[in-house]
């Protein structure tokens, strides 16, 4: 099957520093990643869609220059949250989609980020 | 219109039962509905997902039972184990692209 690796798994970071996590489909060419935010006992929330080589489209209410997203590569999305602050806190996941997973959508196993 | 509503929002079911799941939607145009298992700390995981072409898909132990007229689709989980226990998220989308999610079930499977 398709499989989205991310990493790290968990980090803890000060207030005001920047954190990447990495997101990479590892047997099938991502064409479209997203990246979702989930607070706890809640579903999943869109922060952005990503296409290889062009600019993400972020949803509404998400703050684009705080939550960088690049997806340079057929293989890899990388999510950078710049000057993390509390309540940036919470579960990122990222999925994917392409070519060889028949456009469904194949999701990491997530990123918790704790913000202190 | 852009909305999918899963019911119930937690769902106990003793081992060996049913365990069924509910959604509803508005967009006649979505074409594509899964159904995602999520443990505690983990990405969801794709279960099944159907095409509203057809009425029912079963894999295994699960099927998604669909009616296009009431714009509804469902999950049953037969012979419910406790390694079932989860949170269960119904979605759909237009060409299996950006997924408008249900609010989420917790099922519980009392051994």
């Amino acid at each position: 099957g398709a499989v989205v690796s991310q990493h790290p798994s968990w980090v803890i970071c000060k207030s005001g520093t920047s954190v990447k996590i990495e997101c990479r489909s590892l047997d099938f060419q991502a064409t479209t990643m997203f990246w979702y935010r989930q607070f706890p006992k809640q579903s999943l929330m869109l922060m952005a869609t990503s296409n290889e080589g062009s600019k993400a489209t972020y949803e509404q209410g998400v703050e684009k220059d705080k939550f960088l997203i690049n997806h340079a590569s057929l293989t890899l999305s990388t999510l950078t949250v710049t000057s993390a602050h509390p309540e940036d806190s919470s579960f990122y996941i990222c999925s994917a989609t392409g070519l060889r997973a028949s456009y469904e959508q194949y999701f990491g196993p997530g990123t918790r980020l704790t913000v202190t | 219109q852009q909305q999918v509503k899963q019911s119930p929002q937690s769902l106990i079911v003793q081992k060996g039962g049913i365990s069924i799941i509910n959604c509803a939607y508005e967009n006649t145009a979505f074409d594509y509905f899964p159904w995602y298992q999520q443990f505690p700390g983990k990405g969801p995981a794709l279960l099944i997902a159907i095409r509203p072409d057809v009425s029912e898909k079963k894999e295994g132990r699960f099927t998604i039972s669909f009616n296009k007229s009431a714009k509804q689709f469902s999950l049953h989980i037969m012979d419910s184990q406790p390694g079932d226990s989860a949170t269960y998220f119904c979605a759909a989308s237009i060409q299996s692209y950006q997924l408008i999610w249900g609010a989420g079930t917790k099922l519980i499977i009392k051994p």
